[in-house]
């Protein structure tokens, strides 16, 4: 069966520190990768996906970026974080024949102080 | 713009009646629809989908939803909460583009 990873669990970062997150999947290839970011009391906002290695489109411009080296894992990273990168970040992802259904990581809690 | 609300940003409930939380999209969006539960410090966890066929879709933990395409509705029901259900709902429809579109969340709490 599939599973996903994400970590670390949670991060206190301060500001302008550089970030990594990582996500890995397990039991599947060449699934479709995305990230989300809910911040406290919203909803979910799509901040990357890739449907390849090396394959990343970005949903909202800032400071964030993402990458995708190998088919099963996907990282989120900043340069320089700012206060208002806090959040819970999300990673998901979907079989490339189903991919209107996207299956969820356990998250990441991220505070930037 | 392309959107799903959901009508209750919260509910209470008492143990062991039933519970119905409510979810528009607009006729704009496909209709893969879609309800997601997010226990605290967690992730989302699938809880049903509708694709096509019956509109009464069954999903975990006794949940069901009724897809009703002319009110552009799909929501959530259970006929008898637990305080484990206590959670966060998210109703989510895919679009053309290939993304999610999300709701705001409805937090069910159930009281004993």
């Amino acid at each position: 069966s599939q599973t996903i990873h994400q970590w670390p669990a949670t991060l206190v970062q301060p500001v302008g520190s550089p970030l990594s997150l990582e996500c890995t999947v397990e039991g599947t290839s060449n699934p479709n990768l995305y990230w989300y970011r809910q911040a406290a009391g919203r909803g979910l906002q799509l901040l990357f996906y890739s449907v390849g290695i090396g394959q990343i489109s970005s949903e909202v411009p800032q400071n964030l970026s993402a990458s995708r080296p190998q088919d099963r894992q996907f990282i989120l990273s900043s340069k320089k974080l700012l206060l208002s990168d806090s959040g819970f970040y999300l990673c998901a992802w979907a079989e490339l024949r189903s991919q209107e259904t996207q299956y969820f990581g356990p998250g990441t809690r991220l505070l930037v102080l | 713009a392309q959107s799903v609300t959901q009508l209750d940003s919260q509910v209470p409930v008492f143990e062991e009646a039933p519970v119905e939380l409510r979810c528009n999209y607009s006729s704009s969006v496909s209709v893969y629809l879609f309800w997601y539960v997010q226990y605290p410090n967690q992730g989302l966890q699938l809880l049903l989908k509708y694709l096509s066929g019956s509109t009464l879709v069954k999903g975990i933990n006794g949940f069901e939803a009724e897809f009703n395409k002319s009110q552009t509705s799909f929501h959530l029901r259970k006929p008898s909460v637990h305080i484990s259900d206590t959670a966060e709902y998210f109703c989510a429809a895919y679009n053309q583009g290939g993304k999610l579109i999300f709701g705001q969340g409805t937090e069910l709490s159930v009281k004993p």
